[in-house]
């Protein structure tokens, strides 16, 4: 039973654009919405957050969207760089992390 | 401050043997959490401690299994290994308070031959 969807396993976007990466959750009672992104060979490093009292977290190039009715959540990346070509995670924290499947992020140059 | 350690990072096993994996968490952090990355499948939670004790479990069989020390530092076994077994075992080191961020050792790259 997926908690955390990612639909969208893969994007690729052009350099100095916007990157929109999407995930939907299913239950209402989580209170606490994470992104990380992951490099082959590596851990995923956290990126940024969002409580559920708000409905817009920014962080430099990176904005974090949560529309509660609908369930779902975004990140923006403003403008993408190709170091930013990564795997995208979302994530939310109730008693323990529940993780989507991820989405792999192409930034041309 | 010193980041998650995990050891080792790539360990090769044969079908049916059993392996031990090892966290220690960023100092001060009393929750280790285990994840399983596989393709296509993302991060699977596996199981949390906390202070010793598991305080979360996952759906994963009793072959996989885990434990903490008094130092926070944690250890993760799965016995009698299968083919599917081979992943990337992430451990993630955190507060234990909610809503709050967890931090990510490099992962130990299992293979089962």
């Amino acid at each position: 039973d997926q908690q955390v969807k990612q639909n969208s396993p893969s994007l690729s976007v052009q350099e100095g654009r916007i990157s929109i990466l999407n995930c939907d959750y299913t239950n209402s009672m989580f209170d606490y919405f994470l992104w990380y992104k992951k490099y082959p060979a590596e851990g995923p490093t956290f990126l940024i957050s969002i409580s559920s009292i708000k409905d817009k977290n920014e962080d430099g190039r990176f904005t974090v969207f949560l529309n509660k009715s609908a369930k779902h959540l975004s990140l923006h990346i403003v403008p993408s760089q190709p170091g930013d070509s990564a795997v995208y995670f979302c994530a939310n924290t109730g008693n323990q992390f529940y993780f989507g499947t991820g989405t792999s992020l192409t930034v041309i140059p | 401050k010193a980041g998650v350690t995990q050891t080792p990072r790539y360990l090769i096993k044969t079908r049916g043997q059993q392996v031990t994996l090892s966290c220690s968490p960023i100092s001060g952090h009393r929750s280790v959490s285990w994840y399983q990355q596989t393709p296509g499948q993302g991060l699977q939670f596996l199981f949390e401690y906390f202070s010793e004790t598991q305080r979360n479990k996952g759906n994963f069989p009793g072959r996989f299994s885990g434990r903490q020390f008094s130092n926070s530092r944690s250890e993760m076994n799965v016995s009698t290994l299968e083919l599917g077994d081979s992943a990337l075992y992430l451990c993630a080191s955190g507060s234990g308070a909610g809503n709050t961020e967890a931090f990510f050792g490099q992962g130990t790259r299992l293979t089962v031959v």
